[in-house]
């Protein structure tokens, strides 16, 4: 079964800080790994998609890195803003489209706070 | 905007009640999935359909239902709702081709069970 978590559950920077938030997962059998965003009672955003092949994808001040073989991803957010603080979630798909194979696996989040 | 929209935004039932919560995809996605996230708690996979069947199930009882439509637009059903179903309902979109492909969130239903 996999599990899916998330260090540290909560996160205080001043603004223009550089900051890496954590995801491990303990089955490394994965299509993909995303990484969202998600505001106080609101849906996710989707951030970063990493595919299992690749180690690393890049979004403006966002790179996400994946170590399948070691069951790591970094979120890695320069520069912070105020702008920036919300709840990050990471989630990794299982190889498969069948069964619950075919879902993505949730951590519980960082929940990241940027002050003036 | 992720191009996925979920109706209503909010909702109040009465334990016992039974609800119906609606999802449409964004165009051209084939697969829809239902993610049931509790207050401070990840999102936790209920199922999901491709091509209008289902092809995967999580860890819920059969009150939990589903449609996907032709137009692949999605309903989620729980029947003899309980208190413990009050929970922010995530849908996603996703077009399945073979592989892993990034799955897009609507901004989900706000249920709350009285």
């Amino acid at each position: 079964k996999q599990e899916v978590t998330q260090i540290p559950a909560a996160l205080s920077v001043p603004e223009g800080e550089n900051l890496v938030l954590n995801c491990s997962f303990t089955d490394s059998a994965i299509y993909n790994l995303q990484w969202f965003r998600q505001d106080p009672g609101k849906g996710l955003t989707s951030l970063l998609l990493i595919q299992s092949s690749q180690r690393e994808q890049t979004s403006g001040r966002l790179n996400a890195s994946l170590d399948k073989s070691s069951g790591r991803s970094t979120l890695y957010i320069a520069a912070s803003q105020p702008g920036d603080s919300a709840t990050y979630l990471c989630a990794v798909k299982g190889a498969g489209n069948t069964g619950t194979a075919s879902k993505l696996t949730f951590g519980t989040g960082t929940r990241l706070q940027v002050t003036l | 905007e992720t191009g996925v929209t979920q109706s209503p935004t909010h909702l109040i039932k009465t334990r016992g009640q039974q609800v119906t919560l609606r999802c449409s995809s964004q165009s051209g996605h084939n697969t829809v999935s239902w993610y049931q996230q509790a207050l401070g708690q990840g999102p936790q996979f209920i199922f999901q359909y491709y091509r209008e069947e289902e092809n995967g199930r999580g860890n819920f009882p059969p009150r939990f239902s589903g449609l996907q439509f032709p137009n692949y637009s999605s309903e989620l059903n729980v029947n003899a709702l309980e208190l413990d179903d009050s929970a922010l309902y995530l849908c996603a979109s996703s077009l399945f081709r073979g592989g892993g492909t990034e799955a897009f969130f609507g901004q989900g239903t706000r249920l709350t069970v009285v």
